[in-house]
């Protein structure tokens, strides 16, 4: 089945505990990207990337990393967590935009975070 | 800069009403995609339509109807007969080609409707 697989789902950590939430796609996706959704904003895009080591900053990059060591993996790394990371993140893949325009995302199930 | 505003928070009716979740966008450019997703309870999202900017045909799909307009920047979303599995947050979410970060998506704050039985 075609998918995009978070792990964890759910997590309750502390400041400063560093964590990583992982991310993979089996759907050979170039383009994969996460976003984090809070009450009243919607889902932001935090960091995305198009293809094996290529990342960027999306809107909300601060207190985050990201690596693409391998096409179908995506983590996101929070360093040192703070209360105000706590939030709903989801990981998302497609393949890369082409003439026919913007693909349709996949998105993972969501990883609940909270940082106490 | 791009935006996409849903007005309506939360919307609730009554199973078998006619529902439609508004959503106004801006952009610049000319070349653009407009989508809808649901995210039921559980919390998953679930994809339910793109529309690309040249293509202002409205659409339907069961007792799901959208209607694009260029005119007024909005791409409406109808529900008929409502049920309550219809119960979920919808989010209109934009895509265009500025700054190069391609297939990044603009979301709305979504709206949360509630089919009450």
């Amino acid at each position: 089945e075609a998918q995009v697989t978070q792990n964890p789902r759910y997590l309750i950590t502390v400041t400063g505990k560093k964590l990583t939430v992982t991310c993979s796609q089996n759907m050979n996706h170039e383009y994969m990207s996460w976003y984090r959704q809070d009450p009243g904003l919607g889902l932001r895009q935090i960091y995305y990337s198009m293809n094996v080591e290529v990342t960027d900053k999306g809107d909300v990059p601060e207190g985050y990393k990201v690596s693409r060591k391998e096409k179908r993996n995506f983590p996101l790394i929070l360093e040192s967590p703070s209360p105000n990371q706590t939030s709903l993140y989801f990981c998302a893949s497609s393949h890369r935009q082409g003439n026919s325009g913007a693909n349709v995302l996949t998105f993972g199930a969501g990883s609940r975070l909270t940082v106490l | 800069a791009q935006k996409v505003t849903q007005a309506q928070t939360e919307i609730s009716v009554v199973e078998k009403e006619d529902v439609t979740l508004d959503c106004v966008y801006e952009t610049r450019d000319t070349t653009y995609y407009l989508f809808w997703y649901k995210q039921p309870p559980s919390g998953e999202l679930v994809f339910l339509i793109r529309r690309n900017s040249f293509d202002e045909q409205n659409e339907i799909s069961g007792r799901y109807s959208w209607n694009f307009q260029k005119s007024t920047s909005s791409f409406n979303f109808t529900i008929t007969a409502s049920q309550v599995v219809d119960s979920a947050v919808y989010f209109c979410a934009l895509s265009g080609r500025y700054g190069g970060a391609t297939n990044k998506l603009i979301f709305g704050t979504g709206t949360l409707l509630a089919v009450q039985p």
